[in-house]
C-alpha cells in the first residue's frame, strides 16, 4: 500500500533560521504532491502542490518544495522562518492512476518558531 | 474562494446517541467530498469518499453502517455517527473538491466529537 513518511515530528527553530521538512512516499507511479499547513485553531490550508513540470514549486508565504523523483521525495523549504509559521505541516500524495482524488497524508510535523 | 464550512465544531453527547456532522462547500460545487478522522498527534486517516448522488466508498476497516454518509447535493455532505460510543471520540474533518481529475481538496475546520 502507498504510504507517506514525514521524518521530523517536532521541529523547533528560532526566527530567521532556515527550514527543511522531509517527505518521502512509497509509490512507483505518477503522483501529485501537496503540502498543507494547519495553523493553531484553523483548518488545513494548501501551501503548494506539484502536478507536473518544474520540480521546484513555489507556494504561499515564501515556501517552496522540490520534487525529486529518484528519491521519492518532496521536501518543504523556507529560507527564513517567522514566528507566524508556527503550525502543523502535512505532506500528502495523490496517486494519479486512481482518479479518485484521494489523499494519503504523512504523520505531520509540528513546527515551533521561537521569537 | 473555495470555502468549506463544517458544523458543528464541537459535540459532546452521551453514549448511544447518533450525531450528524454537516459539510458544505460555500462558493463552489463539490463533486467529491472526503471524510477524515484524526487522532491526537496522528495523521488524517481517510474514512470515505462520497460523490454527489452516489453511494460513498468506504476505506478498509471503516464500518459503513456505523458511519453513514450522504452526499445529496453538490454543496452538502453529511456524516452520521450512529449509536456513538467513547471509542468514536475523535476529530472528524471533511474536505471537498470541485471538478474532476486531481483538483486540490479544500478542508473544513473539523468537528471535535466527545462521547461520554
Amino acid at each position: 500500500a502507498q504510504s507517506v513518511s514525514q521524518h521530523n515530528h517536532h521541529v523547533i527553530l528560532s526566527e530567521a533560521a532556515s527550514l527543511e521538512l522531509g517527505c518521502n512516499y512509497s509509490y512507483g507511479g505518477t503522483v501529485n504532491l501537496f503540502w498543507y499547513v494547519q495553523y493553531p485553531g484553523q483548518h488545513l490550508q494548501l501551501l503548494l502542490k506539484y502536478f507536473s513540470g518544474d520540480p521546484l514549486v513555489k507556494g504561499i508565504k515564501g515556501f517552496e518544495a522540490e520534487f525529486i523523483k529518484s528519491k521519492f521525495s518532496f521536501n518543504l523549504r523556507k529560507p527564513s522562518v517567522q514566528w507566524s509559521d508556527t503550525a502543523e505541516y502535512f505532506c500528502a500524495v495523490n496517486v494519479v492512476s486512481s482518479n479518485t482524488g484521494k489523499l494519503i497524508f504523512g504523520q505531520g510535523t509540528t513546527l515551533q518558531v521561537k521569537p | 474562494g473555495a470555502v468549506v464550512s463544517q458544523h458543528p465544531s464541537r459535540v459532546i453527547c452521551k453514549s448511544g446517541t447518533s450525531v450528524k456532522i454537516e459539510c458544505r462547500s460555500l462558493d463552489f460545487q463539490a463533486t467529491t467530498m472526503f471524510w477524515y478522522r484524526q487522532f491526537p498527534k496522528q495523521s488524517l486517516m481517510l474514512m470515505a469518499t462520497s460523490n454527489e448522488g452516489s453511494k460513498a466508498t468506504y476505506e478498509q476497516g471503516v464500518e459503513k453502517d456505523k458511519f453513514l454518509i450522504n452526499h445529496a447535493s453538490l454543496t452538502l455532505s453529511t456524516l452520521t455517527v450512529t449509536s456513538a460510543h467513547p471509542e468514536d471520540s475523535s476529530f472528524y474533518i471533511c474536505s471537498a473538491r470541485g471538478g474532476h481529475g486531481n483538483q486540490p481538496q479544500h478542508f473544513g475546520d473539523g468537528t471535535r466529537l466527545s462521547i461520554l
